[in-house]
């Protein structure tokens, strides 16, 4: 059975940092592309960064480029999430999420969410 | 960036109703679209991809249809687990992007 889990989340103040963990069960992270998606207070969902299947690429929404690195352990089956500068804005549930087997070949959908970490960023 | 737009957003029905929810792109993303169910506290569950493909283990009162520009959700006959937010997300382009959501609420 495939499982995600999240640590990390927590409260810090307007340009700190924090990194996520995402723990993967039931299958090895280099099977599929994985991706962080977030979902701020009340709000809709949206994507933060990927990475693909082999580790070589990443990808960022400009929102966080050049703030938040996306990486990956395979030994020990972990997904992270490097985030600095953090703002008031970053503020969310951060979900770990697997992409799906039937992805358009530029962009996927996620079939395996983990249950949320929450970020607060707030003096 | 491509734009999804779901309507309405939001929808009060009893169980037992047929519900539509309709999502739109701001261009063409062919069926590259699936629907998630989002429980208060939870986080969402992949219901339909590629416009209109069931996921394992979804009801089949669930159903998706659609390509282009146009889509749509069906739950043929509402049940109480599926008091919910829906969303639509595109995966025809980088990055993929998701609608707004329709709160489904009990009449």
């Amino acid at each position: 059975e495939v499982q995600l889990v999240e640590s990390g989340g927590g409260l810090v103040q307007p340009g700190g940092s924090l990194r996520l963990s995402c723990s993967a069960s039931g299958f090895t992270l280099n099977a599929d592309p994985m991706h962080w998606v977030r979902q701020g207070p009340g709000k809709g969902l949206e994507y933060v960064s990927a990475i693909s299947r082999n580790g070589g690429t990443t990808y960022y929404a400009d929102s966080v480029k050049g703030r938040f690195t996306i990486s990956r352990d395979i030994s020990k089956n972990t997904l992270y999430l490097q985030m600095s500068s953090l703002r008031d804005e970053d503020t969310a549930v951060y979900y770990c999420v697997k992409e799906g087997p039937h992805g358009s070949g530029s962009f996927g959908y996620y079939d395996y969410w983990g249950q949320g970490t929450l970020v607060t960023v707030s003096s | 960036d491509i734009q999804m737009t779901q309507s309405p957003s939001t929808l009060s029905a009893s169980v037992g109703d047929r519900v539509t929810i309709t999502c739109r792109a701001s261009q063409s993303i062919s069926s590259w679209l699936a629907w998630y169910q989002q429980k208060p506290g939870k986080a969402p569950k992949l219901l339909i991809y590629r416009a209109s493909s069931l996921e394992s283990g979804v009801p089949s009162r669930f159903s998706g249809s659609g390509s282009g520009t146009e889509f749509t959700l069906t739950i043929s006959s509402l049940q109480p687990d599926d008091f919910a937010t829906y969303y639509c997300q595109q995966y025809n382009s980088y990055p993929g992007t998701f609608g707004q959501g329709t709160k489904v609420e009990i009449k």
